[in-house]
């Protein structure tokens, strides 16, 4: 199982929008909405930021917001601010119970 | 509250072994599958498979067969992670992460332990 294909770094300034992609295949993202975002800051565990593709766990602020569109998903940060610099991954459903990840973006607000 | 709590860090030398454990608490242990995700210096998350807490069946991601295994203890809501033969480049930071899926909704990895950083090293 490949992992999933995330650009190595995104960047934007305060109150901007950025979005971070995430490729698969027909395999894995294009063919379950089960794809997951996380944000891991330096030294911490990763956090759970989308699930099944667009929702929001408890607690996550409105200004991340997830989207799929055939083998690639996004995950979108509006009004970027400087708690957001961090790295995420994106993560999706492989079929036979199997997870796979993506390599992982840092973002950088600048 | 819900939480994972893993085992301290360890330093083991080439070929010997290491468990690394994670003790849940706050919730129903049996109710959740348990995953573990490895992640090298500098690098990104890996997955690296899940146990069913309720049957105790483990699944491997490739690369993660052979020297790796999954168990439980569920009288203390434990699961644990065992690898065997150690090399050089199993220096990582080890996570269990809980998974919240059933057959109408799926929320994976939504609680995760801190880590447990495993350096091999002579």
């Amino acid at each position: 199982q490949s992992a999933l294909t995330q650009p190595a770094s995104v960047s934007g300034s305060p109150g901007q929008s950025i979005t971070i992609s995430c490729t698969g295949t027909s395999s894995d993202v294009g063919s379950y909405n089960l794809v997951s975002w996380y944000q891991q800051h330096p030294g911490k565990a990763p956090k759970l930021m989308i699930y099944e593709g667009s929702k929001r766990p408890s607690g996550v602020s409105n200004r991340f917001s997830g989207s799929k569109s055939g083998n690639t998903a996004s995950l979108t940060i509006s009004g970027l601010q400087a708690e957001d610099e961090a790295d995420y991954y994106c993560c999706s459903y492989a079929g036979s119970t199997t997870w796979v990840f993506g390599g992982g973006t840092k973002v950088t607000v600048l | 509250q819900v939480q994972l709590v893993q085992s301290g860090s360890d330093l083991k030398k080439p070929g010997a072994s290491v468990k690394v454990s994670c003790k849940a608490s706050g919730y129903t242990f049996t109710s959740y599958a348990m995953n573990w995700v490895r992640q090298a210096p500098g690098q990104g998350l890996e997955w690296m498979g899940w146990i069913n807490t309720n049957t105790g069946n483990p699944t491997y991601a490739q690369g993660f067969t052979g020297r790796f295994v999954f168990s439980l203890d569920t009288s203390v809501s434990t699961a644990y992670l065992q690898i065997s033969s150690l090399k050089a480049e199993d220096t990582a930071v080890y996570y269990c992460a809980r998974d919240s899926c059933s057959s109408t909704s799926c929320v994976p990895m939504d609680v995760w332990g801190k880590g447990t950083t495993v350096t091999v090293s002579s």
